[in-house]
């Protein structure tokens, strides 16, 4: 296993574009976590699944963010109508629940906003 | 809202012994504290954790004092490649109580580890 992996790692999207990015958690993790960081800053919590089920959002994740879990396994984020604020680092991170109490995150996606 | 205090910024010397504290004196009963590291353009990576006892791996030695307001990480014998930023965490109760808890963030202690 090779750990949590993201895809892409770097994007640039014009203003008002739609991207969307993956993450493939280790297998078998049954709980994911998507994070954002912005420079200077410790990684924000967006959402996160336990198995497909979506079980918090925070209140960064405006209508225009959406996330799934359709199987429980791999994951997108999906930013619609992206906005020159919405240039971060977008980190996905997985743990296997209850018996593990660490989670490991992916190398993120940098997305930027032009 | 991250509920932990951490000194922006430290340096240690090559060899010595990294001591970075952190203050979270709201903690509840049944939370844990976290400690994750950050080296530039990588995501965060588990060091340690603990509840109330002093814990050790191979990373890392934690701290935690007897009212649990306060802990220190103990890097033993920081390297360069120790360089990084550290984060303190208290974990929040998820809504579902699934037993694992988000991890909120705040914005850490840079570390510099000085040859």
């Amino acid at each position: 296993d090779t750990g949590v992996s993201q895809d892409p790692r770097h994007k640039i999207t014009k203003r008002g574009q739609n991207v969307t990015f993956r993450c493939d958690p280790i297998s078998e993790h049954n709980r994911l976590y998507w994070y954002r960081q912005t420079l200077g800053q410790g990684p924000e919590f967006l959402t996160y699944f336990q198995n497909e089920a979506q079980l918090e959002k925070s209140r960064l994740l405006s209508d225009r963010f959406s996330a799934e879990r359709p199987k429980g396994s791999f994951s997108t984020l999906e930013i619609q109508r992206t906005e020159q604020g919405d240039s971060a680092m977008y980190l996905c991170a997985s743990s296997l629940e209850p018996q593990n109490t660490e989670a490991f995150f992916g190398q993120g996606t940098r997305l930027t906003v032009v | 809202d991250a509920k932990t205090t951490q000194p922006p910024s430290m340096d240690c010397a090559e060899g010595r012994a990294a001591n970075l504290p952190c203050n979270h004196s709201t903690i509840s009963g049944n939370e844990y504290v976290y400690w994750y590291r950050q080296i530039h353009s990588q995501g965060p990576q588990y060091i340690i954790h603990g509840l109330k006892n002093n814990e050790t791996n191979e990373m890392a030695s934690l701290i935690i004092t007897e009212d649990r307001k306060s802990s220190t990480l103990i890097l033993p014998h920081a390297t360069l490649r120790d360089t990084a930023v550290y984060y303190c965490i208290v974990r929040v109760p998820s809504i579902s109580n699934f037993g694992n808890e988000k991890l909120t963030f705040g914005t850490g202690t840079r570390l510099t580890i000085i040859p």
